[in-house]
C-alpha cells in the first residue's frame, strides 16, 4: 500500500531564506508527482507536476526534484517571502487503476518578515 | 482552461438532515472527477472517483454517495448526516497528467 510521509511537518523561517521540503513514497511505481499548494480554508493550487521519466521541474523560484527509486521528491523554495506562507501538499499517483492521488499530510510554512 | 466550480463554500447542517455538494467543471469534456475529504490535521482521503456519466466507483465505505448525471457534473449526497460527516470536500479533475482542484466546501455537522 503506497503510503507518502512529508518531512518537516511544520517549518518557519526569516524572508529570504532558501529552504527545502521533503516528500517520501514507499512504492516507487508512480505515474507522477505532484506538488500543491493550500492556503488556510482554501482549495488546492497545483505548482509542479514531475513525470515519473523526469528529474525535476522548476517553475520561479520553485524546483521540485524526484528520485522515484528512493520514493524520494524535494520542493526548493528560493528567496523564501511572506506570501509564501501556506500549507505544502505533496502527492504520488499510482502507476495503473484510475490515477487517484494519494497525499501526505503536508507542511505548514511560516515566513515571516 | 480548466476551471472547477463548487458550492457551497460552506455549510452548517444538523445532525440526520440531507446533504447534497454540487460540482461542476468548464474547459474541458469526459473528465476523470474526484470527491476528496480533508478532515482538521490530516491528509485528503479519496471517497469517490467517476470515470463517465453514472460511473462512481468508492473509494472507502461511509455515510456518503455520490452521482454524475452530466459530464461535467458531479454531485456529493447523504441522506442522514453524521458529526463525522464534518470537514472540507474538494473536489478534483484530472486523469493521468495533472490534476486540478476547486475551492473547496467547508461542511460543519451539529
Amino acid at each position: 500500500k503506497q503510503e507518502v510521509t512529508q518531512i518537516p511537518a511544520a517549518l518557519s523561517v526569516p524572508e529570504g531564506e532558501n529552504l527545502v521540503l521533503n516528500c517520501s513514497f514507499t512504492d516507487s511505481a508512480i505515474y507522477n508527482l505532484q506538488w500543491f499548494r493550500q492556503d488556510p480554508g482554501k482549495g488546492l493550487t497545483s505548482l509542479l507536476l514531475i513525470q515519473s521519466s523526469q528529474r525535476e521541474q522548476t517553475s520561479g523560484r520553485l524546483n521540485a526534484s524526484l528520485d522515484k527509486s528512493s520514493g524520494r521528491s524535494t520542493l526548493y523554495i528560493a528567496a523564501s517571502q511572506p506570501g509564501d506562507s501556506a500549507t505544502y501538499l505533496c502527492a504520488v499517483r499510482p502507476s495503473g487503476g484510475y490515477n487517484k492521488l494519494i497525499f501526505g499530510a503536508g507542511t505548514r510554512l511560516a515566513v515571516h518578515p | 482552461s480548466q476551471t472547477i466550480h463548487q458550492w457551497p463554500a460552506t455549510l452548517v447542517q444538523p445532525v440526520g438532515s440531507p446533504l447534497s455538494l454540487e460540482c461542476t467543471v468548464e474547459g474541458t469534456s469526459n473528465p476523470n472527477l474526484y470527491w476528496y475529504r480533508q478532515a482538521a490535521g490530516r491528509g485528503l482521503q479519496l471517497l469517490f472517483y467517476s470515470v463517465g456519466i453514472g460511473q462512481i466507483s468508492s473509494e472507502v465505505p461511509q455515510n456518503l454517495s455520490a452521482s454524475r448525471p452530466q459530464d461535467r457534473q458531479f454531485i456529493l449526497s447523504s441522506k442522514k448526516l453524521l458529526l463525522s460527516d464534518s470537514g472540507f470536500y474538494l473536489c478534483a479533475l484530472g486523469g493521468n497528467t495533472e490534476a486540478f482542484f476547486g475551492q473547496g466546501t467547508r461542511l460543519t455537522v451539529v
